[in-house]
């Protein structure tokens, strides 16, 4: 496709149960972001993989946080045993060079 | 540690006049800005950038300017039109234009433009 996508677009799930977010970046970017913004904050910086490097983990908030991508192109964020405070709208972004586009994210609730 | 900060959550503007955006941040280290918009439901687009080695940059009705001493930059939107209504985001990098490093972002003013 023509940019970032993000699915599902929403999710609501239970308190304690894992959750996958996937994003499929723009096709040849080898960057990829996973960013969460909660309620009246800010972008905070989750992961960010960089071709075949070691990902950069630094923003990963827990260990129930985590991120692979496969092939260099499709991403999952895990959400494992979810608490109320994940609840966020969470952005994937792709980057090539000085292009970066950001999907229109996914926005978890957990009740 | 919030090292990027937007220090206004809103900001409500008339048409046809200046919005000015502001934006400090705390790391020495950072050496490319960049504005982002973001309508609701919708990703962050890429507005505006500026690299450490230049002090303003100008595309159009927007311009940002970037004072080092202070650690400050800002981004100006003249005439500002009903359109521009959005949440505006600064973010900082110390990669350079590269776009392979992260972005630390503010936490966004959400900036309203009335008719």
């Amino acid at each position: 496709g023509a940019g970032v996508s993000q699915s599902p677009s929403n999710k609501v799930t239970e308190k304690g149960k894992d959750v996958e977010l996937r994003c499929d970046p723009i096709s040849g970017h080898t960057a990829l972001y996973w960013y969460r913004q909660s309620l009246g904050q800010g972008l905070e910086f989750l992961i960010y993989f960089q071709g075949n490097s070691a990902p950069d983990k630094s923003g990963l908030p827990s260990d129930r946080f985590s991120a692979e991508r496969t092939g260099g192109s499709v991403s999952t964020l895990t959400i494992q045993r979810t608490q109320q405070e994940d609840s966020a709208v969470y952005l994937c972004a792709s980057s090539l060079a000085e292009s970066r586009a950001f999907g229109s994210g996914t926005r978890l609730t957990v009740v | 540690d919030q090292q990027v900060k937007q220090n206004s959550p809103s900001l409500s503007v008339q048409e046809g006049r200046i919005s000015i955006l502001n934006c400090d941040y705390t790391n020495s280290m950072f050496d490319y800005f960049l504005w982002y918009k973001k309508y609701p439901a919708e990703g962050p687009t890429f507005l505006i950038s500026i690299s450490s080695i230049k002090d303003k940059n100008e595309d159009g009705r927007f311009t940002v300017f970037l004072n080092k001493s202070a650690k400050h930059l800002s981004l100006h939107i003249v005439p500002s039109q009903p359109g521009d209504s959005a949440v505006y985001f600064c973010a900082a990098s110390d990669h350079g234009s590269s776009n392979t490093g992260k972005l630390i972002f503010g936490q966004g003013t959400t900036l309203q433009v009335k008719p």
